[in-house]
């Protein structure tokens, strides 16, 4: 079975801290990795797609790498502002199997 | 910018009723997909559809469910006889372009709320 893994579940910082989650997935048959950001009440927005090992992405404040071999992918956030507040799922493969996500917070 | 539409934002159902959930994918994509999030749960796949035929689909997609493309522009989900714990926030997803799906963003509606009674 399938199964990917975000760490922290949640997440407090203060405004302008930098922060950073892990998503954990099976490394065998690695296809693709999705970042969503889903704020409440609207659709989850795609952050990246991810699909070579050793990849990084970057949009703003917010960058993301990727590690295939074993398996792991960080999702780095600079300077968090409040508007960043939400939750942050990754998702694996072309029917993505997503994590639980990791619910932000981002006090002013 | 272009967004995927869903229709009802809200539906509430008796147990043992068919529903049909409604989406509008953007124009110019090619493969489409359902996905479901139970309250507390993960977001959980569905189905599939590319090239007017189901690609794939979970354990969950059994007999009761079916997914239609009746006229190039809506894509719909039907749950024919409704069960209690067919209550989840039901999300439509569309990706373009020709090719593997893999490594295409997929753009997710804002979801239909199906409440079964």
């Amino acid at each position: 079975i399938l199964n990917v893994e975000q760490s922290p579940q949640s997440l407090h910082v203060q405004e302008g801290d930098s922060t950073n989650f892990t998503c954990s997935f099976p490394s065998s048959n690695f296809y693709a990795l999705h970042w969503y950001r889903w704020e409440t009440a609207k659709s989850p927005e795609a952050l990246f797609v991810m699909t070579l090992n050793g990849d990084e992405k970057k949009k703003g404040r917010i960058s993301a790498t990727l590690n295939t071999k074993e398996g792991y992918s960080y999702l780095y956030i600079k300077g968090s502002q409040p508007e960043d507040s939400a939750t942050y799922l990754c998702a694996f493969r072309g029917k993505l199997i997503f994590g639980q996500g990791t619910e932000l917070s981002v006090k002013p | 910018e272009p967004e995927v539409t869903q229709t009802p934002s809200h539906q509430v159902t008796q147990m043992g009723q068919e529903v049909i959930l409604r989406c509008v994918p953007i124009s110019n994509h090619l493969y489409f997909y359902w996905y479901r999030q139970i309250l507390g749960q993960k977001v959980e796949f569905l189905v599939s559809f590319y090239n007017n035929e189901i690609s794939e689909k979970s354990e969950i997609f059994d007999d009761q469910f079916s997914v239609e493309r009746p006229d190039g522009s809506n894509f719909t989900l039907k749950i024919r006889s409704t069960k209690l714990e067919d209550s989840a926030m039901y999300f439509c997803a569309s990706a373009g372009g020709v090719g593997t799906s893999v490594s295409y963003e997929q753009y997710f509606g804002p979801g239909t709320r199906l409440t079964v009674t």
